[in-house]
């Protein structure tokens, strides 16, 4: 079974830094391109960053580039998302998924970690 | 502001069909393939959509996607009311080099 956990979430002061990871298992995990997807309380689904299976190449959303880094140990079949430079405004759920949202789709998805960015 | 545009609500009784429009451009979903999510309250998105009509193993044929142009549409017949959720689309902006998604679709079962 393929399956998605993510880790590393909770509370962290404005300007703080924080890593999150997603252990995937079930899957030849360097075969697939990943992606984090996050999701503010009460709001929509906000993409975030992407990586391909190899790592050759990492993408990230205006709203989180030079402060988030996405990147992957595939030896661990592991994601990363460094977050560094905390806002309030990144406060969300933050979800590991597998694939690229251009290709055939992100699927499954993790369950989910809260990041709460407060002082 | 979402660069792809849903409508915010659908609603539709036990056994009827609903659509959902999901409107972009020609530098996302005019070419790009799009893919679209189910959200139960409290629960992670689910793969429905990919390719544009595609559907996953274990997904229902009452859920069923085009495309044409710019926009895709999201169709669900036999509406049922464990459909009640938020319907997402996604592509990719390859002028924004980024991942995009609608604002989301509540779907209600009156």
């Amino acid at each position: 079974e393929v399956q998605l956990l993510e880790s590393g979430g909770g509370l962290v002061q404005p300007g703080g830094s924080l890593r999150l990871s997603c252990t995937a298992s079930g899957f030849t995990f360097s075969t697939y391109a990943m992606s984090w997807v996050r999701q503010a309380p009460g709001e929509g689904l906000e993409w975030v960053s992407s990586i391909t299976g190899s790592a050759d190449n990492t993408y990230h959303a205006d709203s989180v580039k030079g402060r988030f880094t996405i990147s992957r140990d595939n030896s661990k079949s592991t994601l990363y998302l460094q977050m560094s430079s905390l806002r309030a405004e990144d406060t969300a759920l933050y979800y590991c998924a597998r694939g690229g949202i251009g290709l055939a789709g992100l699927d499954p998805w993790g369950q989910g970690i809260l990041v709460t960015v407060s002082s | 502001q979402s660069v792809l545009t849903q409508p915010p609500s659908v609603s539709a009784a036990p056994g009827q069909k609903v659509t959902i429009s999901c409107s972009g451009s020609s530098s996302n979903i005019g070419n790009r393939y799009v893919s679209w999510y189910q959200q139960l309250p409290g629960t992670a998105p689910k793969l429905l959509i990919y390719e544009n009509n595609k559907r996953p193993s274990g997904i229902p044929d009452r859920f069923s996607g085009s495309k044409s142009g710019t926009s895709a549409t999201l169709g669900i017949t036999g509406l049922q009311t464990g459909d009640e959720a938020d319907y997402y689309c996604g592509t990719w902006d390859n002028s924004l080099n980024a991942g995009v998604f609608g604002g989301g679709t509540k779907v209600t079962v009156l």
